[in-house]
């Protein structure tokens, strides 16, 4: 079993819906929390970070950890056609070191 | 503000040989990871330098190696490249041993 979970999807939406993505993980000790986006023939490009639980907001995008769960998600608000990419989850037990663990990466898909 | 750079971008190579990948990491960065991606494994750990020190290895074979200069470039090898070596291999930068790694393109090997 993968320490990080990460549904491969794909997922498609029409423009402007909302988009949860979501994360489970089985480490107690993971206390960073990351999601990049990824676009095809690119490096994945950091779009949070967040540490130990709660929620986090920049502009359209909003992640949520619950530790409790050892769940994480990321929101996207009125999606647009510019955010179909693969999104992938990434966390770490502390901040002092370079190693994160990958989920598998979502594809999405944003239909105009 | 430039981005990590890695070169070669796109190579390929056949069953045997070796190859050596560089990393620029951002202007002030000293910490270097290196990652590698395929469609089946996501993205793995495959070691971390910081100040010309390896700090962190994955769990791959001793045919990887890497190394980072004092003026924090890095670079990897992979000698006796086997078909399954073909993957994107990712560097990516921070500027200390804490805080958000930043990646680059990646290098697309193609092992024949």
């Amino acid at each position: 079993q993968k320490e990080v979970e990460q549904d491969p999807g794909p997922l498609s939406v029409p423009e402007g819906a909302i988009v949860s993505l979501n994360c489970t993980y089985s480490n107690s000790a993971f206390q960073y929390f990351m999601w990049y986006r990824q676009y095809s023939r690119k490096g994945p490009e950091l779009l949070m970070y967040t540490y130990s639980s709660g929620n986090k907001e920049d502009g359209r995008f909003t992640a949520q950890v619950d530790k409790s769960s050892k769940y994480i998600s990321l929101f996207i608000r009125d999606s647009q056609p510019s955010d179909s990419a693969t999104y992938l989850c990434a966390m770490r037990p502390t901040s002092n070191t370079g190693k994160l663990i990958f989920g598998q990466g979502t594809t999405l898909q944003v239909k105009p | 503000k430039a981005g990590v750079t890695q070169t070669p971008r796109y190579l390929i190579k056949t069953r045997g040989q070796q190859v050596t990948l560089s990393c620029s990491p951002i202007s002030g960065h000293r910490s270097v990871s290196w990652y590698q991606q395929t469609p089946g494994q996501g993205l793995q750990f495959l070691f971390e330098y910081f100040s010309e020190t390896q700090r962190n290895k994955g769990n791959f074979p001793g045919r990887f190696s890497g190394r980072q200069f004092s003026n924090s470039r890095s670079e990897m090898n992979v000698s006796t490249l086997e078909l399954g070596d073909s993957a994107l291999y990712l560097c990516a930068s921070r500027r200390g041993p804490t805080g958000e790694l930043f990646f680059g393109e990646g290098s697309r090997l193609t092992v024949l």
